[in-house]
């Protein structure tokens, strides 16, 4: 079956510690993105991506790296930086000129 | 740049009664619209989308929404929902080079049996 696996699917970050998500997609979609989701405040944008070894900052990116070595997978890096890492993270992704995205299923991240 | 607005955090109906969730957008460019809905523990799927033509679209479950360019929105109607629509839904925008969507926060509805 083609789609979006986001791996874990539960993480928990010690105070200090930079943590990696995983997104990996078999759908041969162009562009990725990643969101974060936090109660009440909807999805919010961190990085985006349109083409392999090409990415851009969305709105909430500071705290947060990423990477696109290859084009179907886009980790997502949240580094000591970002002090209030709770949240629920969702990849996505999606054909170029296409406006429909594909999301994961999502990872769970808290503070130890 | 676009922002969404949805005007209700939370909608609880019963069963089988109407129900509308309601989202304004404001961007200085033209749009395209979307909806998507959330299960409990899930990504986001695509419910519908407006893109251009006709105002009114749906989706294979009932629902519809519609677009109004003088209010700047695009709510979410069902004339009868059932348990299985609980869910969390979003409304979302983006301009036509559709490269971003911007989301809004989400409106969770609950079904009362």
């Amino acid at each position: 079956d083609g789609g979006i696996t986001q791996s874990p699917k539960y993480l928990f970050r010690k105070e200090g510690q930079n943590v990696t998500l995983s997104c990996e997609q078999n759908l041969n979609h162009d562009a990725m993105y990643w969101y974060r989701q936090d109660p009440g405040q909807g999805l919010r944008l961190i990085y985006y991506s349109q083409i392999v070894n090409d990415f851009q900052k969305g709105d909430i990116a500071e705290g947060y790296s990423v990477s696109r070595e290859k084009k179907e997978s886009f980790p997502l890096t949240v580094t000591s930086a970002q002090k209030n890492p709770t949240a629920f993270y969702l990849c996505a992704s999606k054909r170029q000129n296409n406006e429909k995205l594909f999301f994961g299923s999502g990872t769970q991240l808290s503070v130890l | 740049a676009q922002s969404v607005t949805q005007l209700d955090s939370q909608v609880p109906v019963f069963e089988e009664a109407p129900v509308e969730l309601r989202c304004n957008y404001s961007s200085s460019v033209s749009v395209y619209l979307f909806w998507y809905v959330q299960y409990p523990n899930q990504g986001l799927q695509l419910l519908l989308k407006y893109l251009s033509g006709s105002t009114l679209v749906e989706s294979i479950n009932g629902f519809e929404a519609e677009f109004n360019k003088s209010q700047t929105s695009f709510h979410l109607r069902k004339p009868s929902v059932h348990i299985s629509d609980t869910a969390e839904y979003f409304c979302a925008v983006s301009d036509w080079g559709a490269q971003k969507l911007v989301f809004g926060q989400g409106t969770r509805l609950t079904i009362n049996p």
